[in-house]
């Protein structure tokens, strides 16, 4: 049973606008979540993370937004530039887990048009 | 400084052969932790190596296998290999481990079993 889900397999959004990826989960022991980038033929790149005793983190263009009653979290990406262009992958992690044990969900693959 | 690097970038095999991975940590790295991605069940945790201990392990049969050694690399080993298998094998090295410290990924080693 997949405990993270990311239920849009690709999303296409237009340079300059908002690209909101979304990642639902279902075992509330989760306690802190990460998104990470992955380019073709390249490995996963950390993104942002958030622990759950916040429910929003921001660095530069990329804020991340923590629903733990809905268990429920989302990337937004403001503006989108054609760089981004990527499969994001939502993952979390239980307490006392290391990000060397993660659960990751499927991704999102982002295309950001010209 | 050198990234995680891996080796090989690709390889096939038969069904029924057996396979190692080898994954070189960025210098000074002691944790490792290596990864399964597949179309179907994206990224995968497979085990975590730290200081030449297995300290967790994913949900995957005992034909998968790895080890570290003294110089922190590690190779991952996959006996009597299955079509399903066929799969990129990341592997990500971190400092010490833990989720205040980043882990960084290698490109891969892409598997095809025939």
């Amino acid at each position: 049973d997949q405990q993270v889900k990311q239920n849009s397999p690709s999303l296409s959004v237009q340079e300059g606008r908002i690209s909101i990826l979304n990642c639902d989960y279902t075992n509330s022991m989760f306690d802190y979540f990460l998104w990470y980038k992955k380019y073709p033929a390249e490995g996963p790149t950390f993104l942002i993370s958030i622990s759950s005793i916040k429910d929003k983190n921001e660095d530069g263009r990329f804020t991340v937004f923590l629903n733990k009653s809905a268990k429920h979290l989302s990337l937004h990406i403001v503006p989108s530039q054609p760089g981004d262009s990527a499969v994001y992958f939502c993952a979390a992690s239980e307490p006392g887990g290391s990000q060397g044990n993660l659960i990751f969900g499927k991704g999102t693959k982002l295309s950001v048009k010209p | 400084k050198a990234g995680v690097t891996q080796t090989p970038r690709y390889l096939i095999k038969t069904r029924g052969q057996q396979v190692t991975l080898s994954c070189s940590p960025i210098s000074g790295h002691r944790s490792v932790s290596w990864y399964q991605q597949t179309p179907g069940q994206g990224l995968q945790f497979l085990f975590e190596y730290f200081s030449e201990t297995q300290r967790n392990k994913g949900n995957f049969p005992g034909r998968f296998s790895g080890r570290q050694f003294s110089n922190s690399r590690s190779e991952m080993n996959v006996s009597t290999l299955e079509l399903g298998d066929s799969a990129l094998y990341l592997c990500a090295s971190s400092l010490v481990g833990g989720l205040n410290y980043g882990y960084t990924f290698g490109s891969g080693t892409r598997l095809t079993v025939v």
